[in-house]
């Protein structure tokens, strides 16, 4: 099956700019989440849908990210304005698990990531 | 506040040494561990990873230890390659949420 695709894979943008970031999760995975690296620190967890619900938006950062996933299938995340703080790379992730296996894992397959660099 | 803390930063190992990276949490609720492989240019994948009622979960050349009472968790590299090079990121998650807790990632690079 192919992968979870995202693009781009970099967008260089200037600060104050829009940039809209898209992910195609794998067909059939109705979990979506994104998470961002900000260069050296952790992974962070931005938000998760479940189809095209926002199951958990807990990690979104402000209100200058807004991030949809109309019909449940691919999902954007727009910045606007961006600023220099929200460079970093983002990564999503989708999975088809409901419930959680019992080994604990919830079958996440990420996509390389699209890097952002606000200038 | 870092609720999952990771280290070293960076490790460089001889091939054929043991390459060994250490995580800590402070969310007792965490009950599910896992290892993340994130190659240049990929996306992180999934490794190995463990639950709490074991101490020690190996498949093949790697091996998680966990230490419920120190809150602590580490990943052993066996026999390492220059292949093994990439960034690792130790991660936790709990029951009653879906999301992953990184920490903030090892880049370990194997020489040849």
């Amino acid at each position: 099956e192919a992968g979870v695709t995202q693009f781009p894979s970099h967008s260089v943008i200037e600060k104050g700019q829009t940039v809209t970031l898209r992910c195609d999760p794998i067909s059939g995975h109705d979990n979506l989440y994104w998470y961002r690296r900000v260069m050296g620190k952790e992974i962070k967890f931005l938000l998760h849908f479940v189809k095209e619900s926002k199951q958990d938006e807990s990690g979104m950062p402000n209100n200058r990210f807004l991030a949809e996933r109309t019909g449940g299938t691919y999902s954007t995340l727009k910045v606007q304005p961006a600023e220099l703080e929200d460079s970093g790379v983002y990564f999503c992730a989708s999975s088809r698990i409901k419930a959680r296996q019992g080994n604990g894992n919830y079958g996440y397959t990420f996509g390389s990531g699209t890097r952002l660099t606000v200038v | 506040q870092q609720q999952v803390k990771q280290s070293p930063q960076s490790l460089i190992v001889q091939k054929g040494g043991i390459s060994i990276i250490n995580c800590a949490y402070e969310n007792t609720a965490f009950d599910y561990f896992p290892w993340y492989q994130q190659f240049p240019g990929k996306g992180p994948a999934l490794l190995i990873a463990i639950r709490p009622d074991v101490s020690e979960k190996k498949e093949g050349r790697f091996t998680i230890s966990f230490n419920k009472s120190a809150k602590q968790f580490s990943l052993h590299i066996m026999d390492s390659q220059p292949g093994d090079s990439a960034t690792y990121f130790c991660a936790a998650s709990s029951g009653s949420a879906r999301q992953l807790t990184f920490g903030s990632g090892t880049q370990l690079t194997v020489l040849p």
